[in-house]
């Protein structure tokens, strides 16, 4: 079964940094681009970026650029989303999703919870 | 980036009616790379539409997509309970985007 499976749920404070985590399972990992989707408390879907396993070519929605870091390791079939210093604003919910061979996103992880609160 | 608007906001219904669903882009969509997901309370969005009129697997057949260009509509044809959701539409070329989402909600 293909599955992306996301760490658990962060509770941090302003200023501190963060890195979840999203592992793929289930196909070759290396062969499909992974991408991050926000959703902010009762708000909708906003594209983050994006990022080939294979070889690490990583593509920003000009929202997010400077703003995280998108990673990924091949070696542990696992992706990554980072921040250096967090904000109040990025709370919400975190999405890992599969870009399928013809462009849609196919797969979706149960998502991450971040709360950023002083 | 193209921009996508979705209307209505909210779509009030009762189980067994039609609903019908919009997605207007601010520029034309390349080769209808345009899917339709559903999100339920608490959970992750759904693949249901792709290339604007293909059902994902173990999709329904009464969820349709159509359209081309800068409009795109998904028709629910016949609701059922489980079908109240929220459904976003998403282009997905070269720099993807979300729609603000339709709210289904039982009238």
């Amino acid at each position: 079964e293909v599955q992306l499976v996301q760490s658990g749920a962060e509770v941090k404070k302003p200023g501190e940094s963060l890195k979840i985590s999203c592992k793929g399972s289930g196909y070759s990992f290396t062969s499909y681009w992974i991408g991050w989707v926000r959703q902010m408390p009762g708000k909708g879907l906003e594209w983050m970026g994006i990022i080939y396993p294979g070889d690490s070519d990583t593509r920003y929605s000009p929202s997010f650029q400077g703003q995280v870091t998108i990673s990924a390791d091949k070696s542990i079939s696992t992706a990554y989303l980072q921040w250096s210093s967090l904000k109040a604003s990025d709370t919400a919910m975190y999405y890992c999703v599969r870009r399928s061979y013809y462009y849609y996103m196919d797969v979706w992880g149960k998502g991450t919870t971040v709360t950023v609160s002083s | 980036e193209i921009v996508l608007t979705q209307s209505p906001g909210t779509l009030s219904l009762s189980p067994g009616e039609r609903a019908t669903l919009s997605c207007r882009a601010s520029q034309s969509v390349s080769s209808s790379y345009l899917a339709w997901y559903q999100q339920k309370p608490g959970q992750a969005p759904r693949l249901l539409i792709y290339g604007a009129s293909s059902r994902a697997t173990g999709i329904p057949d009464r969820f349709s997509g159509s359209g081309s260009g800068t409009d795109f509509t998904l028709t629910i044809s016949r609701l059922e309970p489980e079908d109240f959701a929220v459904y976003y539409c998403q282009q997905y070329g070269s720099s993807p985007s979300f729609g603000g989402g339709t709210k289904v909600e039982i009238k």
